[in-house]
């Protein structure tokens, strides 16, 4: 089936340790999106992607690296900069305007 | 700059009865509105949206939303609410010049027996 798969579901790291959260879509959409969702704050933009090989800040970039190198891959790496990382993030994609979102992936800093 | 505002964190609403979850929002060009659920730990769900034409938007799971221009809202609705569409509900805007879409912080939608 078609779909966005995010991994792994449950991650947890020390302080000071870069962490990388996969993202795979093959719905064939051409753009996709990474946002984090905290208690309270909704969802926030990290960062998106529009085509391969381009990608741009979302509103809350600090801290944190992406890259697209084939379409259906959108990985985000949580640097140790991100002061704050513990939080659920989601990937999605959109071909048409709604977005096809994955099941998510909490992060936990120990 | 884009903005999306939902002024309620929690929606109660009896069995049976109407419910309204409000949005408003901010664009310098032509909106695309949508509305998402998420039910505990999971992904978000589309529901319906707005690009153009017909002001009144029919979607997933009985529910319906109207955009108004002049008001810059897209309140979802639906006429009877049943105890499964407790969620937690989400209105995300995105200006039809850019790729960009964000998200409103969200209303907690809990429906009584």
């Amino acid at each position: 089936d078609g779909g966005i798969t995010q991994s792994p579901k449950y991650l947890f790291r020390k302080e000071g340790q870069n962490v990388t959260l996969s993202c795979e879509q093959n719905l064939n959409h051409d753009a996709m999106y990474w946002y984090r969702q905290d208690p309270g704050q909704g969802l926030r933009l990290i960062y998106y992607s529009q085509i391969v090989n381009d990608f741009q800040k979302g509103d809350i970039a600090e801290g944190y690296s992406v890259s697209r190198e084939k379409k259906e891959s959108f990985p985000l790496t949580v640097t140790s900069a991100q002061k704050n990382p513990t939080a659920f993030y989601l990937c999605a994609s959109t071909l048409t305007g709604e977005l096809f979102f994955g099941e998510g992936s909490r992060l936990t800093v120990l | 700059a884009q903005s999306v505002a939902q002024p309620e964190d929690q929606v109660n609403v009896a069995e049976g009865n109407p419910l309204t979850v409000k949005c408003t929002y901010s664009v310098s060009g032509n909106p695309y509105l949508f509305w998402y659920v998420q039910y505990p730990n999971r992904g978000l769900q589309f529901l319906l949206k707005y690009i153009t034409g017909d002001n009144l938007v029919k979607g997933s799971y009985g529910f319906e939303a109207e955009f108004n221009k002049s008001q810059t809202s897209f309140h979802l609705k639906k006429p009877s609410a049943l105890v499964s569409d407790s969620a937690l509900y989400f209105c995300a805007v995105r200006d039809s010049s850019a790729s960009k879409i964000i998200f409103g912080s969200g209303t907690r939608l809990s429906i009584r027996p």
